[in-house]
């Protein structure tokens, strides 16, 4: 059981280069998240989608997209890299969001380090 | 709105020592609280979850904790520490409604374990 799985694990970008950061759960989770986990920050999250079809916006979703492409994926794209993008980059996945969480504890994925020249 | 706060970025202590992390919260509603701790250069893992019920959670690797509804606390112990407990460990809190039921994490405190 994989759980959730990122790819790519590692990627180094020059400015203004676009990358797309994908996810896929196993797990029959309706909602899956996006997070950046920088120095002293945190965890903060960029978008989530609670049910496929559906995302929304974060705390950081500004030079950032997302596509819900079916139910056990999620994709970040950043249409135009920016050294403050450096950062490691986490998916994660829970049941469901709000009313319909039965707990929402989330599940992650081991992380994409990104680094924006 | 739900929020956490975690007393102190940085703990260390020594091997066998009394592990105390502290994780205090905001909740307008009975609160769901979790600790999760992240091993370097990997993804985050749950630790323990208080959702109702027993107010002392037992988790992995010898680590508990005991919500304090009083004190608005939920901080994670361990009576004896161990060198591969280094890494760093989130509280976090669901939130409300408004808030779409997400995980408010804390901001993370890192644990060393000194030989």
């Amino acid at each position: 059981n994989a759980g959730v799985t990122q790819t790519p694990k590692f990627q180094v970008l020059k400015t203004g280069q676009s990358m797309t950061l994908q996810c896929a759960q196993d797990m029959n989770h309706n909602s899956m998240y996006w997070y950046r986990q920088d120095p002293g920050m945190g965890l903060r999250l960029i978008y989530y989608s609670a049910s496929e079809g559906t995302t929304d916006k974060g705390e950081v979703p500004n030079g950032y997209n997302v596509s819900r492409l079916n139910k056990r994926e999620f994709s970040l794209r950043l249409e135009s890299a920016a050294p403050s993008q450096t950062s490691v980059y986490f998916c994660a996945s829970s049941e469901a969001t709000g009313q319909g969480a039965r707990t929402g504890e989330l599940f992650f994925g081991e992380g994409s380090r990104l680094t924006v020249l | 709105a739900q929020s956490v706060t975690q007393l102190g970025s940085h703990v260390s202590v020594s091997e066998g020592a009394l592990v105390l992390l502290r994780c205090n919260y905001s909740s307008s509603v009975p609160p769901y609280l979790f600790w999760y701790v992240q091993y370097p250069n990997q993804g985050l893992q749950l630790l323990l979850k208080y959702t109702t019920g027993a107010t002392l959670v037992k988790g992995i690797n010898g680590f508990e904790a005991e919500f304090k509804k009083s004190e608005t606390s939920f901080h994670l112990t361990k009576p004896s520490a161990h060198m591969s407990d280094a890494a760093e460990y989130f509280c976090a809190v669901r939130g409300s409604y408004n808030q779409g039921g997400k995980l408010i994490f804390g901001q993370g405190t890192e644990l060393s374990v000194k030989p």
